[in-house]
């Protein structure tokens, strides 16, 4: 059990669609982070949020958008869908407070087609 | 721009053997640096982390990691690997000072042990 539940577990969208993505973060677990892994590549950093508040970007367009819940869960979006879209979407949280590494959900799998 | 570089893409090695998976990140301020493990199906799951103190850093499952400053290096070390150590292996960095600091993974290292 990862303890961060992403849902869906698997999509297939249409090329200019939208789509959201859904994480519940670890229980206790206050910042929420997002990153997309590519096939054959290490996870890249989309952005991270912590009270409600993106507080990170990495080098993402502005299609990819999120949102965190006043309960700790977040939303990620992806607007105007491209065939380089297609990915692995992993969700990651953490206690602020507490150093450590994050925990990792087991990822949405994203085919654009 | 910051990077983290993993030398091997795809190590076989036989049971019993030892391991060392190579690591080297371009940052030039403190770092925290961490090594995770992805097994066939599952999700990524921390092996290890090193923020300060002792550079020898010691993991679940007997890896350890050394960190060489001088090298901006973290290697991965396990004495004898067992057939369940198949897995990806991700080097990752975390720039200090952002406690809410994201994560800059390598490639992967993906290794199969021969039973």
């Amino acid at each position: 059990d990862a303890g961060v539940t992403q849902s869906p577990t698997h999509l297939i969208k249409t090329r200019g669609q939208q789509v959201t993505l859904r994480c519940s973060p670890k229980s206790g677990h206050d910042t929420v982070s997002w990153y997309q892994q590519a096939l054959g590549q290490g996870p890249q950093f989309i952005f991270q949020y912590y009270e409600e508040e993106e507080r990170q970007r990495g080098n993402f367009p502005d299609r990819f958008s999120g949102h965190q819940f006043p309960n700790y869960s977040s939303e990620l979006n992806v607007n105007a869908l491209l065939l380089g879209d297609s990915a692995l979407y992993l969700c990651a949280s953490r206690w602020t407070a507490l150093s450590g590494g994050y925990t990792f959900g087991s990822g949405t799998r994203l085919t654009v087609v | 721009a910051q990077s983290v570089s993993q030398h091997n893409h795809h190590v076989i090695l036989s049971e019993a053997a030892s391991l060392e998976l190579g690591c080297n990140y371009s940052y030039g301020g403190t770092v925290n640096l961490f090594w995770y493990v992805q097994y066939p199906g599952q999700h990524l799951q921390l092996l290890l982390k090193y923020f300060s103190g002792d550079p020898l850093v010691k993991g679940i499952k007997g890896f350890e990691a050394e960190f060489i400053k001088s090298k901006f290096s973290f290697n991965l070390r396990k004495p004898s690997v067992q057939w369940s150590d198949t897995a990806e292996y991700f080097c990752a960095v975390s720039p200090y000072g952002g406690s809410q600091g994201n994560l800059i993974f390598g490639k992967g290292t993906k290794l199969s042990v021969k039973p």
